[in-house]
């Protein structure tokens, strides 16, 4: 079975701080996908990042950043100098091929950003 | 990034009446789609995938007479909520696969049922 736990429900900061959202991730398979999705109060899904298992490299795109860590199976996304407009809800979701073949995600339980001006 | 295109993004039906909601994939063709239900605060959850051209697979739980999903085209899958109630009320979003591993999704489609 696999699990993507969230552990934090909500997060409050004040603009222009950095904050850390967690995602630890539990699965059998050497070869997965990990991704973290922005939910805004509108309710669409914003992609953000896609990591395969096989590349640990921690990438940085502009004010996001992703830590990608097997031996703690963590996959942690930090953003730094926060804006009022990253105020949303993050999910971290693991993919893996289900028994028919198809590549489901599962969604942890999303994290809640508020961002204070 | 692929675009996916869901309708309608808000719908209000009667108790007992059916609703159909709409997932396409503007540009790229999608053998599979996948349709997930987000309760007020809770994580989404997978319903169903569904193929081109044959039956959808349901996820424990999910009844399929009840959550009809039709993937006519490469490009179009629908999901009918039939004889709709209020506990059907939920916000409801498809994703499109484009790749083994990349799934884009739609805005999603919030159903009140009164």
């Amino acid at each position: 079975a696999q699990k993507v736990t969230q552990a934090q429900t909500e997060i409050s900061v004040v603009e222009k701080e950095d904050v850390t959202l967690d995602c630890v991730y539990e699965t059998r398979d050497t070869t997965y996908y990990l991704f973290w999705y922005k939910q805004p109060p509108s309710g669409e899904l914003v992609f953000l990042i896609r990591r395969n298992s096989f590349d640990e490299q921690n990438e940085i795109s502009g004010r996001y950043s992703w830590n990608f860590q097997k031996s703690t199976s963590s996959f942690n996304f930090t953003i730094t100098a926060s804006q009022v407009v990253d105020s949303a809800v993050y999910f971290c979701a693991l993919s893996e091929q289900n028994n028919s073949g198809y590549s489901t995600l599962t969604f942890g339980k999303g994290t809640m950003l508020l961002v204070s001006p | 990034g692929a675009v996916v295109s869901q309708h309608p993004s808000r719908v209000i039906c009667k108790s007992g009446t059916s609703v159909k909601i709409e997932c396409r994939s503007l540009d790229f063709q999608a053998t599979t789609m996948f349709w997930y239900r987000q309760f007020p605060k809770q994580s989404l959850m997978l319903m169903a995938t569904s193929n081109e051209g044959s039956k959808a697979t349901y996820e424990q739980g999910v009844e399929k007479d009840k959550f009809l999903i039709n993937h006519a085209s490469l490009t179009l899958s629908t999901l009918t909520v039939t004889s709709a109630h209020p506990e059907d009320s939920s916000f409801y979003i498809c994703s499109a696969r484009k790749t083994s591993t990349e799934a884009f999704f739609g805005q999603g489609t919030r159903l009140t049922v009164v």
